[in-house]
């Protein structure tokens, strides 16, 4: 039964710590998406990788957030320096995208972080 | 904002009665997708629509897009305590090859 695993699952850090969460998606997807949901924003989608190639971040924070995807089974998301207004939950999901458009994507569990 | 947008926000029903959702958005679409999302879990894709297409049935589920209204609609016949959940729009707009999410509808289902 093929899924996408993430780590950690909880993440209680404080201030100024650096954040790794890590993210395998299911084999043989093209597209690997992060999300961060929160109560206030909702679900905001902050990067993308296809075929391992970043194409879209722009949803991301550029001074504190990096996202990498260094092999086709391990995708990452970092925060340095981690801070307060970070704390929410982040999904990874992959899917299947072409030129003419894209399929289903399957979401991880999240990563629950919480920055003190 | 190309977000799509939800109506209602929250939905309470009975057990056995049907739920309906909307979505609406503003630009063209290559698709449109809907996803559940269980308190504190992932969200799970329950169908998806494409462009060309103005009705699909899985199950319980049955969706419409009316692409010159921009509006899609979510039904969920029969529904049970497990359909508790919320619910959200996902529309993949042309051009862009990514998912932009509504905001939800958070359903209770009253036994």
């Amino acid at each position: 039964d093929a899924r996408v695993t993430q780590t950690p699952r909880d993440k209680v850090t404080e201030m100024g710590q650096e954040v790794t969460m890590r993210c395998q998606p299911i084999l043989g997807h093209n597209t690997v998406f992060w999300y961060r949901q929160t109560m206030m924003q909702g679900l905001e989608l902050l990067a993308y990788f296809r075929n391992r190639a970043p194409l879209d971040d722009s949803g991301m924070p550029k001074d504190r957030f990096s996202a990498e995807m260094p092999d086709a089974t391990l995708a990452t998301l970092k925060i340095q320096p981690s801070e307060p207004r970070d704390s929410a939950v982040y999904f990874c999901a992959s899917g299947l995208v072409f030129r003419g458009g894209g399929d289903e994507q399957f979401f991880g569990p999240g990563t629950r972080l919480t920055v003190l | 904002s190309q977000q799509g947008e939800e109506d209602p926000q929250a939905l309470s029903i009975q057990e056995g009665e049907n739920a309906t959702m909307n979505c609406s958005y503003k630009t063209s679409i290559n698709n449109l997708q809907w996803y559940r999302q269980n308190s504190g879990r992932g969200l799970v894709h329950l169908i998806l629509i494409r462009s060309n297409e103005r009705e699909k049935h899985s199950g319980r589920l049955r969706v419409t897009l009316d692409t010159s209204k921009k509006s899609s609609s979510l039904l969920i016949t029969a529904s049970r305590a497990a359909d508790t959940a919320s619910y959200f729009c996902a529309t993949e707009f042309q051009g862009a090859q990514k998912l932009v999410f509504g905001q939800g509808t958070r359903l209770t289902i009253n036994p």
